[in-house]
């Protein structure tokens, strides 16, 4: 059994600039949810996604979007990026109806 | 407001017990998450309460009380692998979504 993996492991942006930032669930899986983690604080959830559709949204702006793929391996974008959107950003998969997610290891970006 | 605030850090010895507190002004939630993460990984599952009262596994066991906004991880047989920040979190049925904690930091010494 996979777990979530995410990629890139580390990037380095520039204010404006646009991100894709990847994540394949774990096998089974068929909900992803994207999280942001600043440094020093607990996550703040940004969206979750299921069959396709964000059927969740946290207080983001617009200019984070996401999708998910028919394999359910999903993309988290975030266009115009801005210095405070430098933060560790986790993807979490499970299955719709059990609470028990799987965390991949996280994207650090830094805005610059 | 959904406010969950857990103590920024705690110190332990080995092979002592501690207990690490959650106090939340969350409403409507279906459950309450405890987690593992070590600096620069993933957060990792460690409990998940619905109902009040304890719930043990292994070392580690998980307490909620829902009518006081509380909630505890006590961890036994302090192990220095044990050193991570731990993080509960409310699950909202809402939205789908996860309400953090900021963590508390645990540092283990011999």
């Amino acid at each position: 059994e996979t777990g979530v993996t995410q990629s890139p492991t580390h990037l380095i942006k520039t204010r404006g600039q646009q991100v894709t930032l990847r994540c394949s669930s774990q096998s089974g899986h068929n909900t992803v949810s994207w999280y942001q983690q600043a440094l020093g604080q607990g996550p703040q959830f940004i969206f979750q996604y299921y069959r396709e559709e964000e059927n969740g949204r946290g207080n983001f702006p617009p200019r984070f979007s996401g999708l998910q793929f028919p394999n359910y391996s999903s993309e988290l974008n975030v266009n115009a990026l801005e210095l405070d959107d430098s933060a560790l950003y986790l993807c979490a998969s499970s299955l719709a109806g059990n609470y028990g997610y799987t965390f991949g290891s996280g994207t650090r970006l830094t805005v610059v | 407001g959904q406010n969950i605030d857990q103590p920024t850090e705690m110190t332990a010895t080995e092979g002592a017990i501690v207990q690490i507190n959650c106090t939340y002004q969350t409403s409507g939630f279906n459950g309450l998450f405890w987690y593992q993460q070590h600096a620069g990984e993933a957060p990792t599952f460690l409990s998940y309460n619905v109902l009040d009262g304890l719930e043990e596994k292994g070392r580690f066991s998980s307490f909620l009380s829902r009518s006081k906004g509380y909630s505890y991880l006590l961890l036994k047989e302090l192990q220095m692998k044990d050193s991570a920040s731990y993080l509960c979190a409310a699950y909202m049925d809402s939205n789908y979504q996860l309400i953090w904690g900021a963590g508390t930091k645990l540092i283990i010494k011999p």
